[in-house]
């Protein structure tokens, strides 16, 4: 399965800036996802970052909010604009790999103060 | 999407079977039934899948009924890192179709 590499592992940010977060696939993969874990609740599916055209979000998250690139088939990022405490959370990535399903990275853990 | 019902929270103790329900009772004919889990503080880890038929890894074996409406995941000899989070999840076998999580079954295993 591929293994991903998910920077920064944590990060502790003022309100008011931004966060990038970078998601590096060892292969190339057709559909990345990007997913919110608050504390204490189960993975909320973010968006679908598909290579060559506009990420889509899901109900509730917008693209000034959390804008995303993917310019290549193996890499990704999410950024984490105008934080609040509220989006203090856990930021994963994840790629589909039809058969066995999704493989995920190890999380960023961003806490806003 | 076919919905999914877990309990909210099981035990078992080490050594022996744990064996979590999913009911999924409106799963149409191409939607596969998947589990995870997620262990503390890491990313949710893929544990088994199938349509129709009892299936079996190295991790666990996923028992789902004759109609399909439901399902359980057996892991045959718990041990203490079982501690886990476990999702089960409805979903088709398109790889770009989103995987939806529900609020899953939380396992603690007791020594």
């Amino acid at each position: 399965s591929a293994v991903i590499s998910q920077k920064p592992s944590r990060d502790i940010c003022q309100r008011g800036t931004s966060l990038t977060i970078q998601c590096q696939v060892d292969s190339q993969v057709t559909m990345m996802f990007w997913y919110r874990q608050q504390p204490g609740q189960s993975l909320t599916l973010i968006a679908t970052a598909n290579q060559g055209s506009e990420a889509t979000y899901e109900s509730g998250f917008v693209i000034d909010k959390f804008p995303i690139s993917r310019p290549n088939l193996t890499f990704s990022t999410l950024t984490v604009s105008n934080m609040s405490p509220e989006d203090s959370s856990i930021y994963l990535c994840s790629v589909g790999q039809g058969a066995v399903g999704y493989t995920f990275g190890s999380g960023t853990r961003l806490t806003v103060v | 999407d076919a919905k999914t019902t877990q309990p909210t929270s099981m035990d078992c103790a080490e050594g022996r079977a744990a064996n979590l329900p999913c009911n999924h009772s409106t799963i149409s004919g191409n939607e596969y039934v998947y589990w995870y889990r997620q262990i503390h503080s890491q990313g949710p880890q893929y544990i088994i899948h199938g349509l129709k038929n009892n299936e079996t890894n190295e991790m666990a074996s996923l028992i789902i009924t004759e109609d399909r409406k439901s399902s359980t995941l057996i892991l045959p000899h718990a041990t203490l890192r079982d501690t886990a989070v476990y999702y089960c999840i409805v979903r088709r076998m398109d790889s770009s179709y989103k995987l939806i999580f529900g609020s899953g079954t939380r396992l603690l295993v007791r020594p």
